[in-house]
């Protein structure tokens, strides 16, 4: 158990829909990333926040955003789905963010749009 | 720019067979360089990482050494084990903001 939580774990969803994932990242970690697996493209980086800052951001559309609360945990909004959008998304924390620190991965959602 | 290449898969040997994974990257600046390994239905875990050149990482059996001059990190096991099986992403930390970048991971399986 790597101490980062993602809800939820299975979604299904039809095209046109709006989802919101959620991440719980470890204790004390500032920093969240999020990351898009497919089978077609990989794992691709999506956007990464420090303690409530977005920090880098990746391939992410334009149809997603995300955000970090105070509490530090993050969502990850989806909307206009498309079928294409399938996929395994994961959240990752680490402790700050700084160069060389590890990043710890959730379980995934599994996200299907029909 | 940042990237990492790793070897195409799958990959399927026989259990206390020897196991490379080659990892090449491209980076700006000094990167740290990860193994993350990813079983069946979970997430990844952090398998090894060598933050400057010439330091090894190793864990569970697994070592990689981080080499300068070919810009490589490849993965080795002496003996793999069917518990083994899984895939494996080479990963890299830019020195910009600790993003990372991944290779396209690499299957292994094997078989008793």
């Amino acid at each position: 158990d790597s101490g980062v939580t993602q809800t939820p774990k299975h979604l299904i969803t039809a095209t046109g829909q709006r989802v919101t994932l959620r991440c719980s990242p470890r204790s004390g970690d500032l920093s969240v990333y999020w990351y898009q697996q497919s089978l077609d493209q990989g794992l691709q980086f999506l956007i990464q926040y420090y303690n409530g800052e977005e920090r880098a951001k990746g391939n992410i559309l334009e149809r997603f955003s995300a955000q970090q609360f105070p509490d530090l945990h993050s969502e990850l909004n989806l909307s206009s789905l498309e079928l294409g959008d399938s996929a395994l998304y994961f959240c990752a924390s680490s402790v700050d963010g700084v160069f060389g620190n590890t990043i710890y991965f959730g379980e995934g959602s599994w996200l299907t749009v029909v | 720019g940042n990237s990492v290449t790793q070897m195409e898969g799958p990959v399927t040997l026989s259990e206390e067979a020897f196991l490379t994974i080659n990892c090449t990257y491209t980076a700006t600046g000094y990167p740290s360089l990860f193994w993350y390994v990813q079983y069946p239905g979970e997430g990844l875990q952090l398998l090894l990482k060598a933050t400057k050149a010439d330091d090894k990482g190793s864990n569970k059996g697994f070592e990689a050494t981080y080499r300068k001059e070919t810009t490589s990190f490849h993965l080795e096991k002496g003996s793999v084990q069917v518990s083994d099986s899984a895939v494996y992403f080479c990963a890299l930390s830019s020195n910009t903001g600790n993003q990372f970048y991944f290779g396209t991971g690499t299957s292994l399986t094997v078989i008793p």
